[in-house]
């Protein structure tokens, strides 16, 4: 049974600050993403990683940073938190055999973590 | 214009009844369409998956994709409480592109 998980359900940061979300999977899951998840928006992808110490942007990666230091781990980093990056951060990772032309970001079958909200203040 | 349309609901039925939820989509290069279901608290999960048009059906759940009509369907008979959770539809263009999610339906089954 596949799980992922994510290093907090709640986090509240003030604005300027560092913040650090994490995620770990235990299937040796190559692929792994972070959307986050708004009323109204849907999820969005703000990276992805294919490989330890490789990654992509997705579609709204301004304010954001990652790092894959171990095939498990993907952590997202928020450099400098502000109002508008409060939301639900999703965690997945999915197996490059799920992949529509064996292109990462087409994993079709994404095993997500519980999410964390997190509030900028 | 989003390229996925989805209803946010919320959508309330009684028990029993036959549920549909549905998405419309603009970019007609879209193949695989997809329905995840996310419970409160809890990421979302792969339900059903289908490859271009017609029907697929999984117990008392049934995905139909027209793509004529750009628009997708998913059928639930004799709903339960524990369908309870928002829906949301994905979908892939047939290169293979990132997955393109819908806003989600939020669905109550009340006993």
């Amino acid at each position: 049974d596949v799980k992922v998980t994510q290093s907090s359900r709640y986090l509240v940061k003030r604005t300027g600050e560092k913040v650090f979300l994490e995620c770990v999977q235990d299937m040796d899951h190559e692929n792994m993403f972070w959307y986050r998840q708004d009323p109204g928006l849907g999820l969005r992808l703000i990276y992805f990683s294919y490989d330890v110490k490789m990654k992509e942007k997705g579609d709204i990666p301004e304010g954001y940073s990652v790092s894959r230091e171990k095939k498990e781990r993907f952590s997202l980093i928020l450099e400098s938190a502000s109002t508008n990056q409060t939301s639900m951060y999703l965690c997945a990772s999915s197996s490059i055999w799920g992949a529509i032309r064996r292109r990462v970001e087409s994993s079709y079958e994404q095993y997500f973590g519980p999410g964390t909200r997190l509030t900028v203040t | 214009q989003k390229e996925v349309e989805q209803d946010p609901g919320p959508l309330s039925v009684p028990e029993g009844a036959i549920v549909s939820l549905n998405c419309t989509y603009s970019n007609s290069a879209f193949q695989y369409f997809m329905w995840y279901r996310q419970y409160s608290r809890k990421g979302p999960e792969l339900l059903m998956y289908t490859y271009s048009s017609g029907n697929k059906e999984d117990g008392r759940f049934t995905a139909q994709v027209d793509k004529s009509s750009k628009y997708i369907s998913l059928f639930i008979r004799d709903s339960q409480p524990s369908d309870s959770a928002t829906y949301l539809c994905a979908m892939l263009d047939n290169q293979g592109g990132k997955l393109i999610f819908g806003q989600g339906t939020e669905l109550s089954v009340k006993p």
